[in-house]
Protein backbone atom coordinates (compact mmCIF):
# COMPACT_ATOMS: atom_id res chain seq x y z
CA UNK A 1 0.00 0.00 0.00
CA UNK A 2 1.79 3.38 -1.20
CA UNK A 3 1.89 5.51 1.60
CA UNK A 4 1.59 10.18 1.80
CA UNK A 5 3.83 10.88 -1.38
CA UNK A 6 5.10 14.75 -0.96
CA UNK A 7 7.19 16.36 -4.66
CA UNK A 8 9.59 17.72 -4.03
CA UNK A 9 11.84 17.10 -0.86
CA UNK A 10 13.63 19.78 -1.52
CA UNK A 11 13.43 23.03 -2.60
CA UNK A 12 15.43 26.37 -2.56
CA UNK A 13 14.00 29.45 -3.34
CA UNK A 14 15.05 33.40 -3.39
CA UNK A 15 13.17 35.58 -1.57
CA UNK A 16 9.97 37.00 -3.89
CA UNK A 17 9.58 33.88 -6.22
CA UNK A 18 6.69 31.49 -5.66
CA UNK A 19 6.80 27.75 -5.23
CA UNK A 20 4.02 24.66 -5.68
CA UNK A 21 4.64 21.65 -3.32
CA UNK A 22 2.69 18.60 -4.14
CA UNK A 23 1.39 16.02 -2.34
CA UNK A 24 -0.59 12.57 -3.26
CA UNK A 25 -2.75 10.98 -0.39
CA UNK A 26 -3.21 7.39 0.15
CA UNK A 27 -5.52 5.60 -2.02
CA UNK A 28 -9.09 5.54 -1.17
CA UNK A 29 -8.22 9.15 1.73
CA UNK A 30 -10.26 11.92 0.53
CA UNK A 31 -8.78 14.43 2.82
CA UNK A 32 -5.39 16.59 2.60
CA UNK A 33 -4.16 18.70 5.19
CA UNK A 34 -1.02 21.08 5.68
CA UNK A 35 1.47 21.70 8.66
CA UNK A 36 4.28 24.08 8.56
CA UNK A 37 6.88 23.16 10.86
CA UNK A 38 9.76 25.02 11.67
CA UNK A 39 12.07 25.20 14.96
CA UNK A 40 10.51 28.75 16.11
CA UNK A 41 6.17 27.81 15.90
CA UNK A 42 6.62 24.22 15.80
CA UNK A 43 4.25 22.32 13.61
CA UNK A 44 1.06 24.62 12.41
CA UNK A 45 -1.73 24.06 10.59
CA UNK A 46 -2.07 25.49 7.13
CA UNK A 47 -4.97 24.38 5.65
CA UNK A 48 -7.32 20.91 4.79
CA UNK A 49 -9.26 19.93 1.79
CA UNK A 50 -11.71 17.21 1.51
CA UNK A 51 -13.47 16.31 -2.22
CA UNK A 52 -12.01 19.34 -3.48
CA UNK A 53 -12.99 22.07 -0.99
CA UNK A 54 -11.14 23.74 1.42
CA UNK A 55 -12.54 23.18 5.02
CA UNK A 56 -10.82 24.63 7.34
CA UNK A 57 -7.91 27.24 6.90
CA UNK A 58 -4.86 28.08 9.76
CA UNK A 59 -3.88 31.15 10.93
CA UNK A 60 -1.70 32.17 7.84
CA UNK A 61 -0.97 34.87 5.39
CA UNK A 62 -3.29 34.78 1.97
CA UNK A 63 0.43 34.20 0.50
CA UNK A 64 -0.12 30.48 1.58
CA UNK A 65 -3.05 29.10 -0.77
CA UNK A 66 -3.91 25.44 -1.84
CA UNK A 67 -6.25 23.24 -3.58
CA UNK A 68 -7.19 19.98 -4.20
CA UNK A 69 -7.48 17.68 -7.63
CA UNK A 70 -10.33 15.22 -8.52
CA UNK A 71 -8.09 12.33 -7.71
CA UNK A 72 -7.76 13.63 -3.94
CA UNK A 73 -4.26 14.93 -5.03
CA UNK A 74 -3.56 18.33 -3.39
CA UNK A 75 -1.20 21.28 -4.02
CA UNK A 76 -0.17 24.28 -1.74
CA UNK A 77 1.75 27.63 -3.06
CA UNK A 78 3.13 30.14 -1.89
CA UNK A 79 3.22 33.72 -3.64
CA UNK A 80 6.23 36.31 -2.65
CA UNK A 81 8.51 34.03 -0.56
CA UNK A 82 10.09 35.49 3.05
CA UNK A 83 12.90 33.85 4.48
CA UNK A 84 10.10 33.50 7.89
CA UNK A 85 8.70 31.09 4.87
CA UNK A 86 11.26 28.18 5.45
CA UNK A 87 10.34 25.31 6.74
CA UNK A 88 9.17 21.43 6.41
CA UNK A 89 6.27 21.28 5.11
CA UNK A 90 4.14 18.23 5.85
CA UNK A 91 0.98 16.94 4.57
CA UNK A 92 -1.63 14.26 6.42
CA UNK A 93 -4.07 11.84 4.34
CA UNK A 94 -6.99 10.47 6.33
CA UNK A 95 -9.74 9.08 5.01
CA UNK A 96 -12.43 12.13 6.33
CA UNK A 97 -14.78 12.76 8.80
CA UNK A 98 -16.73 9.63 9.54
CA UNK A 99 -12.75 7.27 9.86
CA UNK A 100 -10.73 9.23 12.06
CA UNK A 101 -9.91 6.45 14.24
CA UNK A 102 -7.58 5.72 11.38
CA UNK A 103 -5.82 8.95 11.98
CA UNK A 104 -3.50 10.91 9.93
CA UNK A 105 -1.19 9.99 8.05
CA UNK A 106 2.36 11.98 7.09
CA UNK A 107 4.26 12.41 4.13
CA UNK A 108 7.91 12.77 4.08
CA UNK A 109 7.65 16.72 3.82
CA UNK A 110 8.85 19.43 1.45
CA UNK A 111 12.06 21.32 3.02
CA UNK A 112 11.84 24.13 1.67
CA UNK A 113 14.53 26.93 1.97
CA UNK A 114 14.57 30.71 1.39
CA UNK A 115 17.11 32.85 0.67
CA UNK B 1 -8.61 28.24 21.55
CA UNK B 2 -7.31 24.87 21.62
CA UNK B 3 -3.76 24.83 23.68
CA UNK B 4 -2.21 21.88 23.57
CA UNK B 5 1.33 21.72 26.10
CA UNK B 6 3.41 18.71 26.40
CA UNK B 7 6.40 18.16 29.25
CA UNK B 8 8.67 17.97 29.63
CA UNK B 9 10.12 19.28 26.35
CA UNK B 10 13.00 18.01 27.03
CA UNK B 11 13.94 14.70 28.21
CA UNK B 12 17.49 12.89 28.44
CA UNK B 13 17.57 9.17 30.34
CA UNK B 14 19.50 6.30 30.84
CA UNK B 15 18.72 2.99 28.93
CA UNK B 16 16.82 0.91 31.29
CA UNK B 17 15.29 3.61 33.05
CA UNK B 18 11.19 4.11 33.02
CA UNK B 19 9.79 7.66 32.43
CA UNK B 20 6.37 9.38 31.03
CA UNK B 21 5.77 12.21 29.36
CA UNK B 22 2.74 14.51 29.80
CA UNK B 23 0.54 15.67 27.42
CA UNK B 24 -2.68 18.68 28.60
CA UNK B 25 -5.04 20.08 26.18
CA UNK B 26 -7.11 23.03 27.41
CA UNK B 27 -10.94 22.08 25.45
CA UNK B 28 -12.62 19.55 25.05
CA UNK B 29 -11.96 16.92 21.90
CA UNK B 30 -12.29 13.21 20.92
CA UNK B 31 -9.22 12.29 19.44
CA UNK B 32 -5.52 12.35 20.48
CA UNK B 33 -2.70 11.26 18.65
CA UNK B 34 0.94 10.21 19.26
CA UNK B 35 3.87 11.01 16.78
CA UNK B 36 7.33 10.09 16.76
CA UNK B 37 9.75 12.16 14.59
CA UNK B 38 13.57 11.74 13.74
CA UNK B 39 15.68 14.09 13.13
CA UNK B 40 14.88 15.78 9.78
CA UNK B 41 12.53 13.12 9.24
CA UNK B 42 8.16 12.82 9.25
CA UNK B 43 6.32 11.94 11.59
CA UNK B 44 5.61 8.53 12.20
CA UNK B 45 1.77 7.42 13.93
CA UNK B 46 2.73 5.77 17.57
CA UNK B 47 -1.48 5.89 18.73
CA UNK B 48 -4.44 6.49 18.40
CA UNK B 49 -6.86 7.02 21.24
CA UNK B 50 -10.25 7.65 21.04
CA UNK B 51 -12.37 7.34 24.33
CA UNK B 52 -11.76 7.86 27.85
CA UNK B 53 -9.90 5.46 29.67
CA UNK B 54 -8.37 4.23 26.42
CA UNK B 55 -4.81 2.04 26.86
CA UNK B 56 -2.80 1.13 23.76
CA UNK B 57 0.63 -0.18 24.28
CA UNK B 58 3.55 -1.16 21.66
CA UNK B 59 6.38 -2.32 22.78
CA UNK B 60 7.87 -0.19 25.53
CA UNK B 61 5.70 2.49 24.53
CA UNK B 62 2.54 2.88 26.49
CA UNK B 63 0.12 6.06 26.00
CA UNK B 64 -3.47 6.86 27.88
CA UNK B 65 -5.74 9.18 27.98
CA UNK B 66 -8.27 10.70 30.51
CA UNK B 67 -10.83 12.86 29.00
CA UNK B 68 -12.11 13.91 31.96
CA UNK B 69 -8.57 15.40 32.68
CA UNK B 70 -7.70 16.51 29.80
CA UNK B 71 -4.55 14.63 29.77
CA UNK B 72 -2.33 11.98 27.94
CA UNK B 73 1.12 10.40 28.99
CA UNK B 74 3.14 8.14 26.84
CA UNK B 75 4.90 5.92 29.51
CA UNK B 76 8.56 4.48 27.93
CA UNK B 77 9.66 1.34 30.32
CA UNK B 78 13.09 0.23 30.06
CA UNK B 79 14.05 2.60 27.92
CA UNK B 80 16.68 1.94 24.88
CA UNK B 81 18.92 4.08 22.52
CA UNK B 82 16.28 3.50 19.67
CA UNK B 83 13.82 5.34 21.71
CA UNK B 84 15.64 8.38 20.75
CA UNK B 85 13.24 11.05 19.00
CA UNK B 86 10.95 13.47 19.65
CA UNK B 87 7.63 12.50 20.44
CA UNK B 88 4.73 14.68 19.52
CA UNK B 89 0.74 14.76 20.87
CA UNK B 90 -2.00 16.29 19.08
CA UNK B 91 -5.33 16.76 19.44
CA UNK B 92 -7.89 16.40 16.44
CA UNK B 93 -9.67 19.77 17.07
CA UNK B 94 -13.17 18.91 14.92
CA UNK B 95 -14.46 22.12 13.41
CA UNK B 96 -17.89 22.15 12.07
CA UNK B 97 -19.07 20.11 8.97
CA UNK B 98 -16.42 17.02 10.06
CA UNK B 99 -13.26 19.36 9.09
CA UNK B 100 -10.12 18.70 10.53
CA UNK B 101 -7.27 20.13 12.02
CA UNK B 102 -4.39 18.85 14.04
CA UNK B 103 -3.40 20.74 17.41
CA UNK B 104 0.60 19.69 18.20
CA UNK B 105 2.47 19.95 21.35
CA UNK B 106 5.83 21.36 21.19
CA UNK B 107 7.45 18.38 20.94
CA UNK B 108 9.15 16.25 23.91
CA UNK B 109 12.84 15.45 22.71
CA UNK B 110 14.00 12.57 24.16
CA UNK B 111 17.83 11.87 24.79
CA UNK B 112 18.42 7.66 25.72
CA UNK B 113 21.98 7.06 26.74
CA UNK B 114 23.44 4.01 27.17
Amino acid sequence: KAGVTQTPRYLIKTRGQQVTLSCSPISGHRSVSWYQQTPGQGLQFLFEYFSETQRNKGNFPGRFSGRQFSNSRSEMNVSTLELGDSALYLCASSRGASSRADGYTFGSGTRLTVV
Amino acid sequence: ELKVEQNPLFLSMQEGKNYTIYCNYSTTSDRLYWYRQDPGKSLESLFVLLSNGAVKQEGRLMASLDTKARLSTLHITAAVHDLSATYFCAVDKNAFQGAQKLVFGQGTRLTINP
